[in-house]
């Protein structure tokens, strides 16, 4: 079964923290997403890599960073933390040669709060 | 620009019941179709990927059909269960293998 894991479940940060978010699969996916869930707007893409150190703005990008150094780990940066960031943050991942033929698989998700 | 549009919103039915949830997509340029479960404060399970080229999926209780030229899914799932009871999210996938998503159906099954 493919597994992602993500560090953090629930996590509280202060205003203009650094904030780091991490993922990692475990099933040689070439694909990593980053997406947002708030209520009413639903998921929306925040960055995505195809493979390492290659990175992708999705949607709505600005406030974030990536980094992705190793193939199975994909790391979300809030260089900056403000209470407009506080959301659902769900990590993805998928094969990139397989397409479309597989599935993306996604984490527990980590809630975030910006005090 | 595709938008995705899951109607309705929340849906509450008596266990047992059959029933269908709606997905509709504004583009039919579509790689394939990928339908989620979410449990309150939870990530996403995966449970049907339909390829633009096929109908229908089925999975146990689940059935998910697509026509692409009218730019509609349906989830079915027969016989429900109170375990049903979850948000069911629709998503399709388009260039550079990004999913665009709908906002979700609330499902409710009574006891």
């Amino acid at each position: 079964d493919v597994k992602v894991t993500q560090s953090s479940r629930y996590l509280v940060k202060r205003t203009g923290e650094k904030v780091f978010l991490e993922c990692v699969q475990d099933m040689d996916h070439e694909n990593m997403f980053w997406y947002r869930q708030d209520p009413g707007l639903g998921l929306r893409l925040i960055y995505f890599s195809y493979d390492v150190k290659m990175k992708e703005k999705g949607d709505i990008p600005e406030g974030y960073s990536v980094s992705r150094e190793k193939k199975e780990r994909f790391s979300l940066i809030l260089e900056s933390a403000s209470t407009n960031q506080t959301s659902m943050y769900l990590c993805a991942s998928s094969f990139r040669k397989r397409f479309p033929y597989q599935p993306q698989h996604f984490g527990d998700g980590t809630r975030l709060s910006i005090l | 620009k595709q938008e995705v549009t899951q109607i309705p919103a929340a849906l509450s039915v008596p266990e047992g019941e059959n029933l269908v949830l709606n997905c509709s997509f504004t583009d039919s340029a579509i790689y394939n179709l990928q339908w989620f479960r979410q449990d309150p404060g939870k990530g996403l399970t995966s449970l049907l990927l339909i390829q633009s080229s096929q109908r229908e999926q089925t999975s146990g209780r689940l059935n998910a059909s697509l026509d692409k030229s009218s730019g509609r899914s349906t989830l079915y799932i027969a016989a429900s269960q109170p375990g049903d009871s979850a948000t069911y999210l629709c998503a399709v996938f388009q260039g550079a293998q990004k999913l665009v998503f709908g906002q979700g159906t609330r499902l409710t099954i009574n006891p």
